[in-house]
Protein backbone atom coordinates (compact mmCIF):
# COMPACT_ATOMS: atom_id res chain seq x y z
CA UNK A 1 0.00 0.00 0.00
CA UNK A 2 1.19 3.46 -0.77
CA UNK A 3 -0.17 4.86 2.53
CA UNK A 4 -1.41 8.32 2.98
CA UNK A 5 -0.46 10.45 0.18
CA UNK A 6 -0.52 14.10 0.35
CA UNK A 7 0.24 17.15 -2.13
CA UNK A 8 1.83 19.28 -2.48
CA UNK A 9 4.62 18.61 -0.65
CA UNK A 10 6.32 22.29 -0.20
CA UNK A 11 4.50 25.12 -1.32
CA UNK A 12 4.92 28.86 -0.88
CA UNK A 13 2.36 31.50 -1.71
CA UNK A 14 1.84 35.06 -1.16
CA UNK A 15 -0.58 36.45 1.66
CA UNK A 16 -3.52 36.77 0.29
CA UNK A 17 -3.23 33.94 -2.31
CA UNK A 18 -5.68 30.49 -1.99
CA UNK A 19 -4.03 27.41 -1.06
CA UNK A 20 -5.38 23.99 -1.47
CA UNK A 21 -3.95 21.24 -0.01
CA UNK A 22 -4.54 17.51 -0.87
CA UNK A 23 -4.88 14.46 0.63
CA UNK A 24 -5.56 10.34 -0.56
CA UNK A 25 -6.35 8.39 2.39
CA UNK A 26 -5.32 4.81 2.33
CA UNK A 27 -7.25 2.19 0.26
CA UNK A 28 -10.49 1.12 3.15
CA UNK A 29 -10.08 3.71 5.46
CA UNK A 30 -13.35 5.31 6.34
CA UNK A 31 -11.80 8.20 8.65
CA UNK A 32 -9.78 10.88 7.72
CA UNK A 33 -7.83 13.69 9.75
CA UNK A 34 -6.52 17.06 9.08
CA UNK A 35 -3.51 18.27 11.38
CA UNK A 36 -1.41 21.20 11.92
CA UNK A 37 2.04 21.28 13.24
CA UNK A 38 3.82 24.46 14.43
CA UNK A 39 6.91 24.87 16.93
CA UNK A 40 4.43 27.01 18.87
CA UNK A 41 1.33 24.77 18.93
CA UNK A 42 2.61 21.43 18.66
CA UNK A 43 -0.33 18.98 16.43
CA UNK A 44 -3.58 20.41 16.52
CA UNK A 45 -7.02 18.46 15.14
CA UNK A 46 -8.40 21.38 12.47
CA UNK A 47 -10.72 18.46 11.21
CA UNK A 48 -12.34 15.00 11.03
CA UNK A 49 -14.34 12.76 8.36
CA UNK A 50 -16.31 9.60 8.96
CA UNK A 51 -16.89 8.27 5.52
CA UNK A 52 -16.95 11.24 3.84
CA UNK A 53 -19.23 13.27 6.15
CA UNK A 54 -17.25 16.27 8.50
CA UNK A 55 -18.01 15.02 12.08
CA UNK A 56 -15.97 17.45 14.06
CA UNK A 57 -14.52 21.26 13.17
CA UNK A 58 -14.63 22.54 15.99
CA UNK A 59 -10.41 23.24 15.35
CA UNK A 60 -10.32 24.94 12.32
CA UNK A 61 -8.97 28.00 13.09
CA UNK A 62 -11.57 30.52 11.65
CA UNK A 63 -13.47 30.76 8.41
CA UNK A 64 -10.86 31.28 5.93
CA UNK A 65 -10.05 27.67 6.28
CA UNK A 66 -12.66 24.82 5.22
CA UNK A 67 -12.32 21.31 4.15
CA UNK A 68 -14.15 18.65 2.14
CA UNK A 69 -14.06 15.26 1.26
CA UNK A 70 -15.98 14.54 -2.00
CA UNK A 71 -15.40 10.56 -2.12
CA UNK A 72 -13.69 8.17 -0.14
CA UNK A 73 -10.18 8.66 -1.80
CA UNK A 74 -9.93 12.46 -1.50
CA UNK A 75 -9.98 15.25 0.60
CA UNK A 76 -8.84 18.56 0.13
CA UNK A 77 -7.97 21.42 2.99
CA UNK A 78 -8.65 25.01 1.66
CA UNK A 79 -7.31 28.69 3.08
CA UNK A 80 -8.42 31.44 1.46
CA UNK A 81 -6.77 33.87 1.97
CA UNK A 82 -3.74 33.22 3.14
CA UNK A 83 -2.09 34.55 5.76
CA UNK A 84 1.12 34.30 6.80
CA UNK A 85 0.38 32.53 10.10
CA UNK A 86 -0.82 29.93 8.42
CA UNK A 87 2.86 29.02 7.66
CA UNK A 88 3.08 24.92 9.18
CA UNK A 89 3.15 21.73 8.25
CA UNK A 90 -0.14 20.16 7.70
CA UNK A 91 -0.64 16.37 7.98
CA UNK A 92 -3.59 13.98 6.89
CA UNK A 93 -3.90 11.42 8.49
CA UNK A 94 -6.41 8.46 7.91
CA UNK A 95 -8.00 5.35 9.81
CA UNK A 96 -9.93 2.06 9.48
CA UNK A 97 -12.59 3.40 11.93
CA UNK A 98 -12.50 6.32 14.64
CA UNK A 99 -11.08 4.54 17.31
CA UNK A 100 -7.99 2.37 15.32
CA UNK A 101 -4.05 4.06 14.67
CA UNK A 102 -4.13 6.89 12.72
CA UNK A 103 -1.28 6.25 9.55
CA UNK A 104 0.19 10.02 8.58
CA UNK A 105 0.62 11.38 5.50
CA UNK A 106 4.19 13.02 4.65
CA UNK A 107 2.60 16.19 5.01
CA UNK A 108 2.57 19.38 3.13
CA UNK A 109 4.99 22.39 4.24
CA UNK A 110 3.53 25.92 3.63
CA UNK A 111 5.00 28.58 4.03
CA UNK A 112 2.72 32.19 3.38
CA UNK A 113 4.88 35.07 2.63
CA UNK B 1 -10.34 19.19 29.67
CA UNK B 2 -7.82 16.42 28.44
CA UNK B 3 -4.13 16.80 28.38
CA UNK B 4 -1.37 15.37 27.66
CA UNK B 5 2.15 16.07 29.06
CA UNK B 6 5.37 14.53 28.27
CA UNK B 7 8.90 14.84 29.55
CA UNK B 8 11.60 15.60 29.59
CA UNK B 9 10.79 18.06 26.22
CA UNK B 10 14.57 17.38 25.42
CA UNK B 11 16.75 14.38 26.44
CA UNK B 12 20.56 14.27 25.12
CA UNK B 13 21.89 10.48 25.98
CA UNK B 14 24.89 8.91 24.96
CA UNK B 15 24.91 5.47 23.33
CA UNK B 16 24.61 2.35 25.08
CA UNK B 17 22.66 4.06 28.12
CA UNK B 18 19.13 3.56 29.26
CA UNK B 19 16.43 6.19 29.72
CA UNK B 20 12.77 6.79 29.77
CA UNK B 21 10.12 9.11 28.24
CA UNK B 22 7.06 10.05 30.25
CA UNK B 23 3.25 10.68 29.09
CA UNK B 24 1.43 11.71 31.59
CA UNK B 25 -2.25 12.45 30.98
CA UNK B 26 -5.09 14.24 32.87
CA UNK B 27 -8.48 11.76 32.12
CA UNK B 28 -10.12 8.56 31.81
CA UNK B 29 -8.80 7.34 28.09
CA UNK B 30 -9.51 4.14 26.01
CA UNK B 31 -5.89 4.05 23.90
CA UNK B 32 -2.48 5.33 24.12
CA UNK B 33 -0.70 5.86 20.81
CA UNK B 34 3.02 6.44 20.53
CA UNK B 35 4.71 8.20 17.59
CA UNK B 36 8.10 8.95 16.04
CA UNK B 37 8.87 11.38 13.95
CA UNK B 38 12.21 12.13 12.06
CA UNK B 39 13.38 16.00 11.07
CA UNK B 40 11.42 17.19 8.41
CA UNK B 41 9.18 13.43 8.68
CA UNK B 42 5.90 12.54 8.81
CA UNK B 43 4.65 10.81 11.89
CA UNK B 44 5.22 7.00 12.02
CA UNK B 45 2.84 4.81 14.52
CA UNK B 46 5.27 2.45 17.30
CA UNK B 47 2.73 1.06 20.14
CA UNK B 48 -0.84 1.29 20.54
CA UNK B 49 -1.38 0.01 24.32
CA UNK B 50 -5.21 -0.59 24.97
CA UNK B 51 -5.55 -1.84 28.67
CA UNK B 52 -3.86 -1.24 32.26
CA UNK B 53 -0.81 -3.04 32.48
CA UNK B 54 -0.14 -3.22 28.79
CA UNK B 55 3.76 -4.08 27.89
CA UNK B 56 4.71 -3.75 23.80
CA UNK B 57 8.68 -3.89 22.81
CA UNK B 58 9.79 -3.05 19.44
CA UNK B 59 13.58 -3.19 19.43
CA UNK B 60 15.55 -0.96 22.07
CA UNK B 61 11.83 0.83 22.54
CA UNK B 62 8.99 -0.62 25.50
CA UNK B 63 6.09 0.93 25.91
CA UNK B 64 3.79 0.59 28.83
CA UNK B 65 0.63 1.64 30.27
CA UNK B 66 -0.74 1.91 33.79
CA UNK B 67 -4.38 3.74 33.15
CA UNK B 68 -4.80 4.14 37.33
CA UNK B 69 -1.71 6.23 37.41
CA UNK B 70 -2.58 7.92 33.83
CA UNK B 71 0.88 7.11 32.86
CA UNK B 72 2.76 6.34 29.97
CA UNK B 73 6.21 4.91 29.58
CA UNK B 74 8.51 4.81 26.98
CA UNK B 75 11.74 3.06 27.74
CA UNK B 76 15.33 2.97 25.87
CA UNK B 77 17.72 -0.08 26.28
CA UNK B 78 21.14 1.02 24.90
CA UNK B 79 20.62 3.79 22.88
CA UNK B 80 21.48 3.88 19.28
CA UNK B 81 22.35 6.81 16.98
CA UNK B 82 19.33 5.88 14.95
CA UNK B 83 16.61 6.62 17.83
CA UNK B 84 17.07 10.03 17.62
CA UNK B 85 13.93 11.61 16.79
CA UNK B 86 10.90 13.47 18.67
CA UNK B 87 8.47 10.68 20.19
CA UNK B 88 4.61 11.94 20.67
CA UNK B 89 2.54 10.11 22.86
CA UNK B 90 -1.32 10.91 22.12
CA UNK B 91 -4.13 9.80 23.99
CA UNK B 92 -7.65 9.77 22.93
CA UNK B 93 -10.60 10.63 25.15
CA UNK B 94 -13.06 8.32 26.10
CA UNK B 95 -15.97 7.76 23.99
CA UNK B 96 -14.53 10.33 21.44
CA UNK B 97 -12.05 9.39 17.99
CA UNK B 98 -9.68 12.39 18.65
CA UNK B 99 -6.26 12.40 19.56
CA UNK B 100 -4.76 14.90 21.78
CA UNK B 101 -0.86 14.72 21.22
CA UNK B 102 1.75 15.45 23.86
CA UNK B 103 4.23 18.15 23.66
CA UNK B 104 6.34 15.67 22.39
CA UNK B 105 10.07 14.31 23.55
CA UNK B 106 13.36 15.17 21.30
CA UNK B 107 15.76 12.60 21.40
CA UNK B 108 19.25 12.64 20.36
CA UNK B 109 21.73 10.09 20.81
CA UNK B 110 25.58 11.32 20.56
CA UNK B 111 27.70 8.72 19.39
Amino acid sequence: DAGVIQSPRHEVTEMGQEVTLRCKPISGHNSLFWYRQTMMRGLELLIYFNNNVPIDDSGMPEDRFSAKMPNASFSTLKIQPSEPRDSAVYFCASSFSTKETQYFGPGTRLLVL
Amino acid sequence: ELKVEQNPLFLSMQEGKNYTIYCNYSTTSDRLYWYRQDPGKSLESLFVLLSNGAVKQEGRLMASLDTKARLSTLHITAAVHDLSATYFCAVDGSGTYKYIFGTGTRLKVLA
